[in-house]
């Protein structure tokens, strides 16, 4: 079963444009991640948040985590075509299982 | 090596067959892991290894899926009399340890495509 969902599924921004997806999760985590997936490719981890921590930046990414109502968002600023790609939310809780959402598909537009 | 390696890339096979697919973790990851991921979808969790043995295959689809780990460095994932509905890409990713519960970034391979027709 996946712990997170991402919404949107699928996003279409003209390059510069900033694009921003959220996940939901269920249950209690230790530290939640974000990964981006080229098509046909591996996953590439882009950025982690622990629980206790409530925004982190990266270069062009912002993500933040409200453990409250079980959510985060990434934000990429500026976006290039280079970040057409899928981009999954994981989460970690205790049991070290690192637990994937279904991804949003990002679509950056030249 | 300097990432994640997985061998074979692509497999089709027919349906009955058995199949086994390789990773090889980077050098000095003790935590390897092992993912499957239907079209459009994330990727689903199979089984972990801490070192040699397997510390949680909650995730393993039902007895036809096997993996192992004998020298706790490269697994292979075994599937016995695969059926259409295995058909799928096989992600193996690992990490220096799975004790790492605040850090554990996970390095992915790029997985192999297993078609069965």
């Amino acid at each position: 079963s996946q712990q997170g969902e991402e919404d949107p599924q699928a996003l279409s921004i003209q390059e510069g444009e900033n694009a921003t997806m959220n996940c939901s999760y269920k249950t209690s985590i230790n530290n939640l991640q974000w990964y981006r997936q080229n098509s046909g490719r591996g996953l590439v981890h882009l950025i982690l948040i622990r629980s206790n921590e409530r925004e982190k930046h990266s270069g062009r990414l912002r993500v933040t985590l409200d453990t409250s109502k079980k959510s985060s968002s990434l934000l990429i600023t500026a976006s290039r075509a280079a970040d057409t790609a899928s981009y999954f939310c994981a989460t970690r809780s205790n049991d070290y299982k690192l637990s994937f959402g279904a991804g949003t598909t990002v679509t950056v537009r030249a | 090596g300097a990432g994640v390696s997985q061998t074979p890339s692509n497999k089709v096979t027919e349906k009955g067959k058995y199949v086994e697919l390789r990773c090889d973790p980077i050098s000095g990851h003790t935590a390897l892991y092992w993912y499957r991921q239907s079209l459009g979808q994330g990727p689903e969790f199979l089984i972990y290894f801490q070192g040699t043995g397997a510390a949680d295959d909650s995730g393993l689809p039902n007895d036809r899926f096997f993996a192992v780990r004998p020298e706790g460095s490269v697994s292979t994932l075994k599937i016995q009399r695969t059926e259409r509905g295995d058909s799928a890409v096989y992600l193996c990713a690992s990490s220096l340890s799975i004790q790492t519960v605040n850090t554990g970034e996970l390095f992915f391979g790029e997985g192999s495509r297993l078609t069965v027709l």
